[in-house]
């Protein structure tokens, strides 16, 4: 079945260094591709988005491109700030799930000033 | 405009008893998907419903149902509650032309001891 897996954490990162967050997919057909946030006590936040291979998504510095031929779509940002400290999740959608979101295990960063 | 409102945000109950959580999407969208979080399982989707009528359901059993009214807000209902149905219980609404995207609300932490 369709399925997400992204790189384990805890990620602890000094500020301004750069982030990699790695999750590769399995889907068939053509997914639609997401990344959202959680803050700690919340819910999830919609952070970018791509809808067809060679998308990029990006959203307050953070970029993934939807990479068909390795079935990825890595998160980065070149500079992070302790505010983005949280839980990261990688999802995927099909149009045959429609709003059923699948999603990765998640990723915690935790950014030091 | 309002975001995703759910309550309560956070409720005890015991074993054998049951639950109705609500949920209050975003104005003008009228698909509704619940999806629960547990540390051990992640994020899983339960239930979409659209229009009054479940669209798509998740892998539950039955005790895990819902419901949506003609004003698009939405309630979810655990009968007979496990100590394993302790987890956040997050609520996320879409526009019909553009379901893939969600937007999720803070959600409901539920301990069942």
């Amino acid at each position: 079945g369709d399925s997400v897996t992204q790189m384990e954490g805890p990620v602890t990162l000094s500020e301004e260094a750069f982030l990699t967050i790695n999750c590769t997919y399995t889907a068939t057909g053509y997914p639609s591709l997401f990344w959202y946030v959680q803050y700690p006590g919340e819910g999830l936040q919609l952070l970018l988005k791509a809808t067809k291979a060679d998308d990029k998504g990006s959203n307050k510095g953070f970029e993934a491109t939807y990479r068909k031929e390795t079935t990825s779509f890595h998160l980065e940002k070149g500079s992070v700030q302790v505010s983005d400290s949280a839980v990261y999740f990688c999802a995927l959608t099909t149009p045959q799930a429609g709003t059923a979101l699948i999603f990765g295990k998640g990723t915690t960063l935790s950014v030091s000033s | 405009k309002a975001g995703v409102t759910q309550t309560p945000r956070y409720l005890i109950k015991t074993r054998g008893q049951q639950v109705t959580l609500s949920c209050s999407p975003i104005s003008g969208h009228r698909s509704v998907s619940w999806y629960q979080q547990t540390p051990g399982q992640g994020l899983q989707f339960l239930f979409e419903y659209f229009s009054e009528t479940q669209r798509n359901k998740g892998n539950f059993p039955g005790r895990f149902s819902g419901r949506q009214f003609s004003n698009s807000r939405s309630e979810m209902n655990v009968s007979t509650l496990e100590l394993g149905d302790s987890a956040l219980y997050l609520c996320a609404s879409s526009l019909e032309g553009a379901r893939e995207t969600q937007y999720f609300g803070p959600g409901t932490r539920l301990l069942v001891l």
